[in-house]
This record gives structure tokens, sequence and C-alpha cells, in this order.
């Protein structure tokens, strides 16, 4: 959905490193998160934001920290960066308001770590 | 914690023959979602069920929502090249403090040859 942006879309980095991925939306919507996706093993939440100061650990965030630094950007840091660390990560947004919200994906970014 | 489980994993047909994908939660869901993902593209989402025993289509792709709320199922007829994708069904997490994350099954990969 081009109302919800990711930098980088592909990125590879070593052992160690330090990465951020930002995410940014044009949709108004006030809920952020950050999945990641590993061949067969479906979407796992990282980390989830249902306003700029309500931040909440999904189901993997270990090795992880978010940053939402406005209603419309969520950013997610490795800190040391690992490599089975290696995965697309999904940010995705959702209105709020309803029981449970419809999710809009940004396109993905595909991280390597080596 | 809740678990979605999605069956089968993988799928090829041929062209123009139906597919069903099985969606079973470990938990009684207040709703289902289904999304779609194409390859190299993000999950999109195609519809929520709410009811029990809901039944909603969307041309070819029938979608239903068990009695007892526990499971769900897409259905294809006729199968179209346009169909390939990865198919998720997704429901709210029973743990979170909130109905408003989602837990998504591990997806069925389908392939149509034609």
């Amino acid at each position: 959905d081009a109302d919800v942006t990711q930098t980088p879309r592909n990125r590879i980095t070593k052992t160690g490193k330090r990465i951020m991925l930002e995410c940014s939306q044009t949709k108004g919507h006030d809920r952020m998160y950050w999945y990641r996706q590993d061949p067969g093993l479906g979407l796992q939440l990282i980390y989830y934001s249902f306003d700029v100061k309500d931040i909440n650990k999904g189901e993997i965030s270990d090795g992880y920290s978010v940053s939402r630094q406005a209603q419309a950007k969520f950013s997610l840091s490795l800190e040391s960066a690992i490599p089975n660390q290696t995965a697309l990560y999904f940010c995705a947004t959702s209105v709020g308001g309803a029981r449970t919200d419809t999710q809009y994906f940004g396109p993905g970014t595909r991280l390597t770590v080596l | 914690g809740q678990q979605v489980m999605q069956i089968p994993q993988y799928q090829h047909v041929q062209e123009g023959e139906d597919f069903t994908t099985y969606c079973n939660s470990s938990t009684t869901l207040s709703n289902i979602q289904w999304y779609k993902q194409r390859p190299g593209g993000h999950p999109v989402f195609l519809i929520q069920l709410v009811k029990s025993g809901e039944v909603k289509k969307q041309k070819r792709l029938t979608f239903q929502f068990g009695e007892a709320k526990k499971n769900s199922s897409l259905h294809i007829t006729a199968t179209q090249t346009t169909d390939v994708g990865t198919y998720f069904c997704a429901g709210p997490a029973a743990t979170s403090g909130s109905a408003r994350q989602l837990t998504f099954g591990s997806g069925t990969q389908l392939t149509v040859l034609p």
C-alpha cells in the first residue's frame, strides 16, 4: 500500500552492527506495528504502538527496540544484529476504534545479516 | 498462548481446479481476517468475518467462519494464475491486553499451474 512506506527496502549488514528500519504512513492511523516474516512461519509481531505514548512488546521483541517519533513514524532498531535476524520485516498500520483492526502493510524491508 | 494453524502449507493446482485452505484456532475467536500476499509483495486484507457460521463471497472466493468460531476456510473456485500467492488467516490475540493484535496463521502458499 503506497500510503505506508518503509526504508530501506533491502539491507545487508554484518553481525554486531546497529540497524534501523523506518516506517512512515500517510493514512492518519493511530496504530502501527512491526512484523517479521520467515519462510513457513507466517507473520510474527515484534512491537506495536497504539499511539505515540503507547508502545508494547509483541511475541518476539528480544533483540529489537522501537521508537514512535510521531503519529506517522515508527522505527525498528536492531541494536546488535545477528544472523538469525535475517528476515523480511513489515510495518503495518490500523485505524483504531474497532474491536480488531484491518491492517495495512508496507512493502517490506529485506534484511540480511552476515 | 493462542495458536492459529493453517493447512495445507503448500498447494499446487492446475488452472481451473478448486482450492481450499483451512484455518484452526486453539481458542474461540471474536472474528477472523484473511489476507493475501502475492510473491514478492506484502499482505493485503481480503475480508473479515465476525458472526458464527458466516459465509461471505468475493467473486470466485468464498470465506466461511465456523459455528464455534474456532475455524475458518477460504475456497477458490476455478483457480486462475492471478490467484497465486500465500493466503493468511489472522485472529485477535487472546492474551493481549487489548483484543486488537492479530495472531497470523503460517499461511498456505498456492501455486497455479497453467
